[in-house]
């Protein structure tokens, strides 16, 4: 299994300019997340989705969009990228986060610049 | 709301010293505490859960509800040890990890 996989892995775009950050897992995961890293502040969530074709708010949505055609893919949207959308964003599955002994899987990151 | 707070965003030992992560929560029910790390070159992965009381790679942790804590604790500590670690509270509502800022641990030879 290769888990998570994002692409780009590096990325750097104009003020306005619009991209999809891919996120595919091959682990047949239910539930998909975005999450956010800057620095010293830790990770915030961005999105999530409990299933295909559900998907829902995390704290940092604005700027933001997703989909969820499918279980394995869960691409995040950047639609007008602004300098404040700076960050490594990180995609992650589990299958089921309430039972006890789930985890996430992470996947290796994807760092964006917008200048 | 729930929020995950770690002090310190760099801890620099020598090897073989004792380590202690801080970690300070609030939230207002029944918490499920985790550690997760990042390796160098690596993917965030989970380290230890609270409810498992397990000890991995030598790090323990205990949740002190009194104290609101969940501090890693590892009592000779790595170089391999050297990492990003991250504190991270789930919740009932959704289920939704709130994570911490983060700690660079730097071990030092």
């Amino acid at each position: 299994n290769a888990g998570v996989t994002q692409t780009p892995k590096f990325r750097i775009l104009k003020i306005g300019q619009s991209m999809t950050l891919q996120c595919t897992q091959d682990m047949n995961h239910n539930y998909m997340y975005w999450y956010r890293q800057d620095p010293g502040m830790g990770l915030k969530l961005i999105y999530y989705s409990v299933g295909a074709g559900i998907t829902d708010k995390g704290e940092v949505p604005n700027g933001y969009n997703v989909s969820r055609s499918t279980t394995e893919d869960f691409p995040l949207r950047l639609e007008l990228a602004a300098p404040s959308q700076t960050s490594v964003y990180f995609c992650a599955s589990s299958y089921d986060p309430g039972q006890r002994n789930e985890k996430l899987f992470f996947g290796s990151g994807t760092q964006l610049s917008v200048l | 709301a729930q929020r995950v707070t770690q002090p310190e965003k760099l801890l620099s030992v020598f090897k073989g010293a004792p380590v202690e992560l801080k970690c300070n929560y609030s939230y207002s029910g029944s918490p499920e505490l985790f550690w997760y790390v990042q390796y160098s070159r690596q993917r965030l992965q989970l380290l230890l859960r609270h409810i498992s009381r397990e000890s991995i790679k030598g790090f323990t942790a205990d949740l002190n509800k009194g104290e609101t804590s969940f501090h890693l604790k590892k009592p000779f500590a790595q170089e391999e040890d050297s990492a990003m670690y991250y504190c991270a509270l789930r919740t009932g509502a959704g289920n939704m990890l709130t994570f911490g800022g983060g700690t660079r641990l730097m071990v030092k030879p």
